[in-house]
């Protein structure tokens, strides 16, 4: 079966402090991409990244960074110097690569709560 | 700019009346896709279009059609809607299957 967990529902921490979101996935299929994505307050979804199963290459993009790990199934997140602005829920998401219908596999979601 | 474009964005409606959510893509992508999001339930797809004139099922279709008539557009209707259908719905698009997918900034629907 495919899934997606993030094990931190919510997540509080103080302005500038560095931040792990974790994300776990399970999939029999060799072929598969993995997303973030950023849902502010205001509720819209917002891409982040997308890798696919054979670029394990971590990625920074500004204070983002990602780590991949097949060995684990994990695909963990960490905002560097967190932002009041990061506020939001993070999903982490996962396609299939057998028989892809494109279909996002939504973990639950990690509440980041920013504080001044 | 390339966006996906949904209508309307809020809408508070009554059992049975048949109402249609549009979806609206700048970017040329072949694929499109509706999620609903429900507190508990998270995010959930209830239908996908490869392309024109393909549309398929998701994991949550009862109660909803869709056409893909246009590249552009892939609008979702509700035939005759329920209290159960009562949710926050995305519209999504993306180059293919498999790709990103860039997301409509949602219609909440209430159903009384």
């Amino acid at each position: 079966a495919q899934k997606v967990t993030q094990a931190q529902t919510e997540i509080s921490v103080v302005e500038k402090e560095d931040v792990t979101l974790d994300c776990v996935y399970e999939t029999r299929d060799t072929t598969y991409y993995l997303f973030w994505y950023k849902q502010p307050p205001s509720g819209e979804l917002v891409f982040l990244i997308r890798r696919n199963s054979f670029d394990e290459q971590n990625e920074i993009s500004g204070r983002y960074s990602w780590n991949f790990q097949k060995s684990t199934s994990s695909f963990n997140f960490t905002i560097t110097a967190s932002q009041v602005v990061d506020s939001a829920v993070y999903f982490c998401a996962l396609i299939h690569g057998s028989g892809n219908t494109g279909k996002l596999i939504f973990g639950q979601g990690t509440t980041l709560q920013v504080k001044p | 700019e390339a966006q996906v474009t949904q209508n309307p964005r809020y809408l508070i409606t009554v059992t049975g009346k048949k109402l249609t959510v549009t979806c609206s893509q700048n970017m040329n992508h072949e694929y499109m896709s509706w999620y609903r999001q429900d507190p508990g339930l998270g995010l959930r797809q209830i239908y996908y279009s490869m392309n024109v004139e393909v549309t398929d099922k998701g994991d949550v279709p009862e109660g909803y059609k869709v056409s893909r008539k246009e590249k552009r557009n892939f609008p979702l209707i509700l035939e005759s809607p329920s209290p159960n259908q009562t949710s926050l719905y995305f519209c999504a698009s993306s180059l293919f299957a498999g790709n990103e997918q860039y997301f409509g900034p949602g219609t909440r629907l209430t159903v009384t």
